[in-house]
C-alpha cells in the first residue's frame, strides 16, 4: 500500500461545476497535508494547506480533513478550464521536519 | 519576494558523469528541500537542509548528495549518473519555521544519454 493514494484519473468536469479529489494516507502521525496543483511542463505551487480536522476554505477552493479516517479532499467550486493541471496531495509527518510524501496525483480536466 | 530559483534549467549529460545543480531559496527562508519527479515514480524527496545541515534524508543511493551554504543556498550533486537518473530535479523552500508550507522552484531537467 502506498503512504499517499489518489485516483489517477482523468477527472473530468464540465466548466461551472464542482470538481472534488480526494486523498488517503497510510501514515496515523501525519500532521500536515498540502495540495499542490501542477500544469504540464511546469513545477508543483501551493494551494491550499491543513492541519486540523474540518473544513478550510480559500476562495473557490475547499480542503477538508479527516484524520480519524485518514482522508483528505480537495473541492473547486465554479471549476474553469484553467483549473486543468495534475492536483498533487501532499503529507507532512510529525518529526519529518518538512519531508512532504506526494500521492501520484489526480489529473482534473474541465471542458467547456 | 523573488521566488525560488534553479541553475540549470536544462542539462544533458552522459552516463558515469557527474552533476551539480543549484537552488537559491526564497529570501529569508532557511530550509531546502529536494525532490526528484519522473513519470513512473512521481515526487519523491531526496533530502532538506536546514541551517546549512542535513535534516532530513530519503531512500535514494549514497551517489546522490547536498549541500546548504551560509547564505541558505543549496546545491545537489549525482555522481556516476544513470539512465534512470534522468528526471525533473525540484527545490523547495520553507521558512524552516512550522508551518512546513513549501514552494517550488522551476525545476532543473536532467537527461542522461
Amino acid at each position: 500500500q502506498k503512504e499517499v493514494e489518489q485516483n489517477s484519473g482523468p477527472l473530468s468536469v464540465p466548466e461551472g461545476a464542482i470538481a472534488s479529489l480526494n486523498c488517503t494516507y497510510s501514515d496515523r502521525v501525519s500532521q500536515s497535508f498540502f495540495w499542490y496543483r501542477q500544469y504540464s511542463g511546469k513545477s508543483p505551487e501551493l494551494i491550499m494547506s491543513i492541519y486540523s480536522n474540518g473544513d478550510k476554505e480559500d476562495g473557490r477552493f475547499t480542503a477538508q480533513l479527516n484524520k480519524a479516517s485518514q482522508y483528505v479532499s480537495l473541492l473547486i467550486r465554479d471549476s474553469q478550464p484553467s483549473d486543468s493541471a495534475t492536483y498533487l496531495c501532499a503529507v507532512n509527518r510529525a518529526g519529518a521536519g518538512n519531508m512532504l510524501t506526494f500521492g501520484g496525483g489526480t489529473r482534473l480536466m474541465v471542458k467547456p | 519576494k523573488a521566488g525560488v530559483t534553479q541553475t540549470p534549467r536544462y542539462l544533458i549529460k552522459t552516463r558515469g558523469q557527474q552533476v551539480t545543480l543549484s537552488c537559491s531559496p526564497i529570501s529569508g527562508h532557511r530550509s531546502v528541500s529536494w525532490y526528484q519527479q519522473t513519470p513512473g515514480q512521481g515526487l519523491q524527496f531526496l533530502f532538506e537542509y536546514f541551517s546549512e545541515t542535513q535534516r532530513n534524508k530519503g531512500n535514494f543511493p549514497g551517489r546522490f548528495s547536498g549541500r546548504q551554504f551560509s547564505n541558505s543556498r543549496s546545491e545537489m550533486n549525482v555522481s556516476t549518473l544513470e539512465l534512470g537518473d534522468s528526471a525533473l530535479y525540484l527545490c523547495a523552500s520553507s521558512p524552516g519555521d512550522l508551518s512546513w508550507q513549501q514552494y517550488f522552484g522551476p525545476g532543473t531537467r536532467l537527461t542522461v544519454t
